[in-house]
């Protein structure tokens, strides 16, 4: 059974980089395209992006210009960097491969 | 990007009522990839149904989807305490994949 494991800082200071990784495990990250989606503190949730094991990645055009998605097959891992953080910023990060699988999600909270 | 809407925001029931919760998509829903989600406050969203009407597993058979194109719904028979929650459409056929903004049922 594949689970998903975000790990990573939950506290980020503005105009700093969030980075948060997501192990796989019981399965191969070669599978499928693995998403992020975030969800605000009270609020929706916003789907972010994903990425292929090749490393081909698509974005949410609001966030474009600042994320990176990684992947790295030899741990089985994928990786999200948000740069220039805000409080806007603030939530509840999960890593996914929607609708099946999600991770339990990680709240990242960026104040100084 | 398609955008999904789901109605009503709020729906006040009872145990043992049953709930109907639209979402209707700006444009046609690929496939249909579309699901539905319950999410409880502190929690993870759960998956109740995929591809517009197949239940994930462990999914009670009081909770069915159904539509296709631009309409979807999801069916509640028979509410139980634990339902009572809120709910989010997905759509995950088109890139950027989007979600309705949740439909919460209270009692």
């Amino acid at each position: 059974q594949v689970q998903l494991q975000e790990s990573g800082p939950g506290l980020v200071q503005p105009s700093e980089t969030l980075s948060l990784n997501c192990t796989v495990s019981g399965g191969s990250i070669s599978s499928y395209y693995w998403s992020w989606i975030r969800q605000p503190p009270g609020k929706g949730l916003e789907w972010i992006g994903y990425i292929y094991h090749t490393g081909s990645a698509t974005y949410i055009p609001s966030l474009k210009s600042r994320v990176t998605m990684s992947v790295d097959t030899s741990k089985n891992q994928f990786s999200l960097k948000l740069s220039s953080v805000t409080a806007a910023d603030t939530a509840v990060y999960y890593c996914a491969h929607p609708p099946i699988l999600w991770g339990q999600g990680i709240l990242v909270t960026v104040s100084s | 990007e398609i955008v999904l809407t789901q109605s009503p925001g709020i729906l006040s029931l009872s145990p043992g009522e049953r709930a109907t919760l639209s979402c209707r998509a700006s444009q046609s829903v690929r496939s249909p990839h579309l699901a539905w989600y319950q999410q409880k406050p502190g929690q993870a969203p759960r998956l109740l149904i995929y591809g517009a009407f197949s239940r994930a597993s462990g999914i009670p058979d009081r909770f069915s989807g159904s539509g296709s194109g631009t309409v979807f719904t999801l069916t509640i028979n028979r509410l139980e305490p634990e339902d009572f929650a809120v709910y989010y459409c997905q759509q995950y056929g088109t890139t950027p994949y989007t979600f309705g903004q949740g439909t919460t049922l209270e009692i």
